[in-house]
């Protein structure tokens, strides 16, 4: 079964950082893009970030740019996905998503996880 | 001024037809593909339509969409109670570079 498990949300307090990550199953990893999409509370979704198949290419959104880092480990034991992000606001504070991409990185988000939740607060 | 636009509400009755639509610009729905979302409180979005008007596997053909210049539309036939839900159009910003969403829409199910 395709399956994406999001892990490491949490209260962090503003200006702190926290490590995401994204454990794939089910597919060959190293054959997608791999997405982060989040949601604030009472908001809708909005894109974070994205990273192709080998780590080549990356792209941001404007309001994590020189925030949060993305990468990725394609190695068979690994298979995972990751979103470090420093000097964190409250603004940041959301549910974060994982998602697979239908292709190469342009193709759109076809799977999700169900989301880790990162709270910053003091 | 949002990169893409979708009005915040939209209704129907069970068995009526609801179209949604999504307002972008020539730098997103214009040059590029438009995909839509479903979510669901509680759960993770789910991939609706994908380049415009493709559905997935497992997708019923009640749900169908369609684009015409910078503008996108999602179309629910036969509606039914569990159809309610936030609806997302999403599609490449090449100005941006990068993925952006519309607003999202609430549908309501009278």
């Amino acid at each position: 079964e395709v399956q994406l498990v999001e892990s490491g949300g949490g209260v962090v307090q503003p200006g702190g950082s926290l490590r995401l990550s994204c454990a794939a199953f089910g597919f060959t990893f190293d054959d997608y893009a791999m997405h982060w999409v989040r949601q604030a509370p009472g908001k809708g979704l909005e894109w974070v970030s994205v990273i192709s198949w080998d780590g080549g290419r990356i792209y941001y959104a404007d309001p994590v740019k020189g925030r949060f880092t993305i990468s990725r480990d394609n190695t068979k034991n690994q298979n995972s996905l990751y979103l470090q992000m420093n000097s964190l606001t409250a603004e940041d504070t959301a549910l974060y998503y994982c998602a697979r991409d239908r292709g190469l990185l342009w193709g759109g988000m076809d799977v999700w996880g169900q989301g880790t939740t990162v709270t910053v607060s003091s | 001024q949002p990169v893409m636009t979708q009005s915040p509400s939209a209704s129907g009755t069970p068995g009526q037809r609801v179209t949604i639509s999504c307002s972008g610009r020539s730098s997103n729905i214009g040059s590029n593909a438009v995909n839509w979302y479903q979510h669901l409180p509680g759960m993770a979005p789910k991939l609706l339509i994908y380049s415009d008007n493709q559905r997935p596997s497992g997708v019923p053909d009640r749900f169908s969409g369609s684009k015409s210049g910078t503008s996108a539309s999602l179309a629910i036939s036969g509606l039914q109670s569990e159809d309610e839900a936030d609806y997302y159009c999403a599609a490449w910003d090449d100005s941006l570079n990068g993925w952006v969403f519309g607003g999202g829409t609430k549908l309501t199910v009278l």
